[in-house]
């Protein structure tokens, strides 16, 4: 049971590039979300899927896309990285209803240059 | 969702205990109150969920009195290793969407 797993787990791109972290849950949860943390803040929501099938905008949607795949998958989408978006990338899952017991994957630290 | 407010930073000392309070007056009446701890370089990590009165765990207490406006958490004889970064969220468990982080609160423990 390795809970959630995040890739890659660090990433360096040049302004305009794109690419995709994925996340990965082995826990058959229900709800999946995609947070970012800068240096010394706390965490901001930018995009969560209630179930499968189902995805909803965050605090901070802009500049990102998300898919989920299956009940299992939830990746993330930087189509024109920008140096804002540097910044550590958190995946969580939570059962669903009746729990706010979130479990986090290990992140994702990505550099835009 | 209930706007949360909690101390920037705390400072304690080794074997003592600590109280974080986190202030919620918006709370509706299906909203449990949840708290999360994080070291650096890591996700944060499920601490303990209530909805009134008293809540205790292998970890924590959780108090939050009868108006259910605030919430206070307990970490009993505090060690180096407990320096983190405690959450608090409040929402409707029910409600399988946003769960929104606040600022949280940076405990530094002394030795």
């Amino acid at each position: 049971n390795a809970g959630v797993t995040q890739t890659p787990k660090f990433q360096v791109l040049k302004t305009g590039q794109s690419m995709t972290l994925q996340c990965a849950q082995d826990m058959n949860h229900n709800s999946m979300y995609w947070y970012r943390q800068d240096p010394g803040m706390g965490l901001r929501l930018i995009y969560y899927s209630a179930s499968e099938g189902t995805t909803d905008k965050g605090e901070v949607p802009n500049g990102y896309n998300v898919s989920r795949l299956n009940k299992r998958e939830f990746s993330l989408r930087l189509e024109s990285a920008a140096p804002s978006q540097t910044s550590v990338y958190f995946c969580a899952s939570r059962p669903g209803t009746g729990s706010y017991e979130q479990y986090f994957g290990p992140g994702t630290r990505l550099t835009v240059t | 969702l209930a706007k949360t407010t909690q101390p920037i930073s705390m400072d304690s000392y080794e074997g003592q205990e600590v109280n974080i309070t986190c202030s919620h007056n918006n709370i509706a009446t299906n909203d449990y109150i949840t708290w999360y701890q994080q070291f650096p370089s890591q996700g944060p990590r499920f601490i303990i969920q209530g909805y009134k009165t008293k809540v205790t765990n292998e970890v924590a207490s959780l108090f939050i009195p009868a108006d259910r406006k605030s919430s206070t958490l307990s970490l009993p004889r505090v060690s180096l290793s407990d320096t983190a970064v405690y959450y608090c969220l409040v929402g409707d468990r029910s409600n399988t969407g946003k769960l929104i982080f606040g600022q949280g609160t940076t405990l530094q423990v002394k030795p």
